[in-house]
């Protein structure tokens, strides 16, 4: 079965501090999807990123980072230097080639100025 | 990227009777998708929105209570039937868009809050 495990239900940080959101997932696929979503209190879902299971290559997008490690089950995101604007929930998802979505519960950062 | 629409945007509905969400994206879209967010919760998926075949739906959501429309390969509609105060909810529809670099990433639209008395 597949799963979605986001350990930290909220985290509370001071602006221009790093913070790491973690997410460990669980398949039996070897071609699988791993993504990132950001839901700010207006309620819509913005993608951030999508991995796929044969590319471990790291990635940065401006104050964002993705760290993703298959021998862990791990894809991690790191916002640098948060900002107030960085409040809101975020989701870790994953997929296989079916397109269906499995979402952990998500975990709710709060950036306080 | 594309834009995704859904309307309503929110709605406050009466216990037993029934609300149909639309979702309209403006560019070509291989799959369609409807999932529900209930009140502090993630996501769930309800169904994959088929273009002229019925839906299908995932374990726990049937037919009759939640039907699913896709007349056309842009627009799907989602209706929330014989409702009840568990379904409040807010509903968003997904697509995956066409284009090499594009398949296997959903992107969602607004969504629709929708609280029933």
């Amino acid at each position: 079965a597949q799963k979605v495990t986001q350990a930290q239900t909220e985290i509370s940080v001071v602006e221009k501090e790093d913070v790491t959101l973690d997410c460990v997932y669980e398949t039996r696929d070897t071609t699988y999807y791993l993504f990132w979503y950001k839901q700010p209190p207006s309620g819509e879902l913005v993608f951030l990123i999508r991995r796929n299971s044969f590319d471990e290559q790291n990635e940065i997008s401006g104050r964002y980072s993705w760290n993703f490690q298959k021998s862990t089950s791990s894809f991690n995101f790191t916002i640098t230097a948060s900002q107030v604007v960085d409040s809101a929930v975020y989701f870790c998802a994953l997929s296989n080639q079916g397109g269906k979505l499995i979402f952990g519960q998500g975990t709710e950062l709060s950036v306080k100025p | 990227s594309a834009v995704i629409s859904q309307k309503p945007s929110r709605d406050i509905c009466q216990r037993g009777t029934s609300l149909t969400i639309q979702c309209q994206v403006d560019s070509q879209v291989t799959m369609m998708f409807w999932y529900r967010q209930q009140p502090g919760q993630s996501l769930t998926l309800i169904a994959t929105a088929n273009q002229g075949s019925e839906a299908t739906y995932e374990s726990g959501f049937v037919i009759d209570k939640f039907p699913i429309s896709r007349p056309n390969l842009t627009f799907s509609t989602l209706t929330v039937s014989n409702m009840s105060p568990e379904d409040s909810s807010i509903y968003l529809c997904s697509v995956e868009l066409a284009g090499p670099t594009l398949r296997e990433t959903q992107y969602f639209g607004p969504g629709t809050r929708l609280l029933v008395l």
